[in-house]
C-alpha cells in the first residue's frame, strides 16, 4: 500500500517562500498524477496543484503566479513552493495521490503537514 | 466560499441511514467524475467513492453513492460511531480541482 509523507517547515514568515517534500513509500510515483491539497483553520480543503510524473504540471489559478511543484523519480519525491507568504496560507498542507488520470479522485494522502505563516 | 455546496451537518441515530447532498454545476458536477472522501480530525482524508458510484477495496458496501445532473448524493447505512467525521465531495471544474464545504456527520 503505497503511503506519503509531507515534510518541511511548520513555521513560514511572511514574504517568503514555504517549502514542503512529500516523500512516497511502498510504490513508485510513475505513471501517477500527484497533488498538494490544503486546509486553512476551519474551512475546507482547496486544490493546490498537481504534477505527473513526467514533470507536465497544472495550478489553481488563484494561486498560480506563487506556486511551483516539482518532481524527482529518482528519490521518489515531489515538492511544493509557494511563494510570497502570508497568514492567509497557513494550513494544514495535505500530498495526495490520484486514484488514475488527472481528472479523478485523490485514492491516497498523507497525513498533513501544519504550516503557520507568522512573524 | 466552496464551488460545490454541501450542507454544513447532518445526524442521524446509530443504524440509520443518512444522505450527504453535494451541489455544482454543468462544469463541474455535470461533466466530471465525483469522488467522496471521508475526514477525521488529525488523520488523512480518505477516498470513499471514485468515479460516481466506485468502492475502493476495503470501502463496506453501506456506503454508496449517486449522481444525476449537477448534483451528487452520499449514502450511510447501518450508521456507527465510527463514522462521525466531515464528509468531502470533490471533482473537477474544467482542470480546477474543486471540493465542497465539508458536511459533519454527527451519530447521536
Amino acid at each position: 500500500q503505497v503511503q506519503l509523507q509531507e515534510s518541511g517547515p511548520g513555521l513560514a514568515k511572511p514574504s517568503e517562500t514555504l517549502s514542503l517534500t512529500c516523500t512516497v513509500s511502498g510504490g513508485s510515483i510513475s505513471p501517477y498524477y500527484w497533488s498538494w491539497i490544503r486546509q486553512p483553520p476551519g474551512k475546507g480543503l482547496e486544490w493546490i496543484g498537481y504534477i505527473y510524473y513526467s514533470g507536465n504540471t497544472n495550478y489553481n489559478p488563484s494561486l498560480k503566479s506563487r506556486v511551483t511543484i516539482s518532481v524527482d523519480t529518482s528519490t521518489n519525491q515531489f515538492s511544493l513552493n509557494l511563494t510570497s507568504v502570508t497568514a492567509a496560507d497557513t494550513a494544514v498542507y495535505y500530498c495526495a495521490r490520484h486514484s488514475a488520470v488527472a481528472r479523478s479522485g485523490f485514492s491516497n494522502w498523507g497525513q498533513g503537514t501544519l504550516v503557520t505563516v507568522s512573524s | 466560499q466552496s464551488v460545490l455546496t454541501q450542507p454544513p451537518s447532518v445526524s442521524a441515530a446509530p443504524g440509520q441511514k443518512v444522505t450527504i447532498s453535494c451541489s455544482g454545476s454543468s462544469s463541474n458536477i455535470g461533466n466530471n467524475f465525483v469522488s467522496w472522501y471521508q475526514h477525521l480530525p488529525g488523520t488523512a482524508p480518505k477516498l470513499l467513492i471514485y468515479d460516481d458510484n466506485k468502492r475502493p477495496s476495503g470501502i463496506p458496501v453501506r456506503f454508496s453513492a449517486s449522481k444525476s445532473g449537477t448534483s451528487a448524493t452520499l449514502g450511510i447505512a447501518g450508521l456507527q460511531t465510527g463514522d462521525e467525521a466531515v464528509y468531502y465531495c470533490g471533482t473537477w471544474d474544467n482542470s480546477l480541482g474543486v471540493f465542497g464545504g465539508g458536511t459533519k456527520l454527527t451519530v447521536l
